[in-house]
């Protein structure tokens, strides 16, 4: 059975930082993409960041460039989102998933989230 | 890059059947048939119900399936059920620029 496991959430004050870790399991790690998506009190689905299979190329929605980093460690399974200079407008739950390839050209491409993990809850407020 | 756009609500009757419609644009769900719909029940992860426009994952009821035309996608829920009651986005792939955007999301209910 496929699972992930977000961790690391929390109250933060704006400005500060806090790393998200995502362990996961029951399947082949390095041979996917893997994602974060975001939802806001109230709102609804945002996709945060994405990193390939290896790990080598990463991409960002434009509201955290320059300010989180996504990494993975595929001799532990595990994916992480450093999130630094956080802002009020970054509270939210944090779900990682599995997926979400960054670059698809012609022909079929795992453009899609699934499974989830159930998410970890980060709140940036003074 | 704005969200995919999706009415806010959409309701129906046990047994009857529903259509949820996701406009985007010509850089996004119009160049690519990269489109994906989750089911999310609150307090609960998101589903994955139809990949790359049509497909359905195993395990998902038949009763859902999705289509596109143009830069419109849909989800077509039939023989609605009460645990059908969730909200319901799509996402498309949107080019490795804007990589992806959702759905503003749609509340499914059940009468």
């Amino acid at each position: 059975e496929v699972q992930l496991l977000e961790s690391g959430g929390g109250l933060v004050q704006p400005g500060g930082s806090l790393r998200l870790s995502c362990a996961t399991s029951g399947f082949t790690f390095t041979g996917y993409a893997m994602s974060w998506v975001r939802q806001a009190p109230g709102k609804g689905l945002e996709w945060v960041s994405g990193a390939s299979s290896s790990g080598g190329s990463t991409y960002y929605a434009d509201s955290v460039k320059g300010r989180f980093t996504i990494s993975r460690d595929n001799s532990k399974n595990t994916l992480y989102l450093q999130m630094n200079s956080l802002r009020v407008e970054d509270t939210a739950v944090y779900y990682c998933a599995k997926g979400g390839a960054g670059y698809c050209s012609g022909g079929s491409c795992y453009a899609r989230f699934d499974p989830w993990g159930q998410g970890t809850l980060v709140t940036v407020s003074s | 890059q704005s969200a995919l756009t999706q009415p806010a609500s959409v309701s129906g009757s046990p047994g009857q059947s529903i259509t949820i419609s996701c406009t985007g644009t010509s850089s996004d769900v119009g160049s690519y048939n990269l489109v994906s719909w989750y089911q999310h029940h609150p307090g609960k992860a998101p589903k994955l119900m139809i990949y790359e426009g049509t497909k359905r994952p195993s395990g998902v009821s038949n009763r859902f399936s999705g289509s596109k035309s143009g830069n419109t996608a849909s989800l077509t829920i039939s023989g609605l059920q009460a645990e059908d009651e969730a909200d319901y986005y799509c996402c498309s792939y949107a080019g490795s620029s804007t990589f992806y955007v959702f759905g503003t999301g749609t509340k499914v209910t059940v009468l």
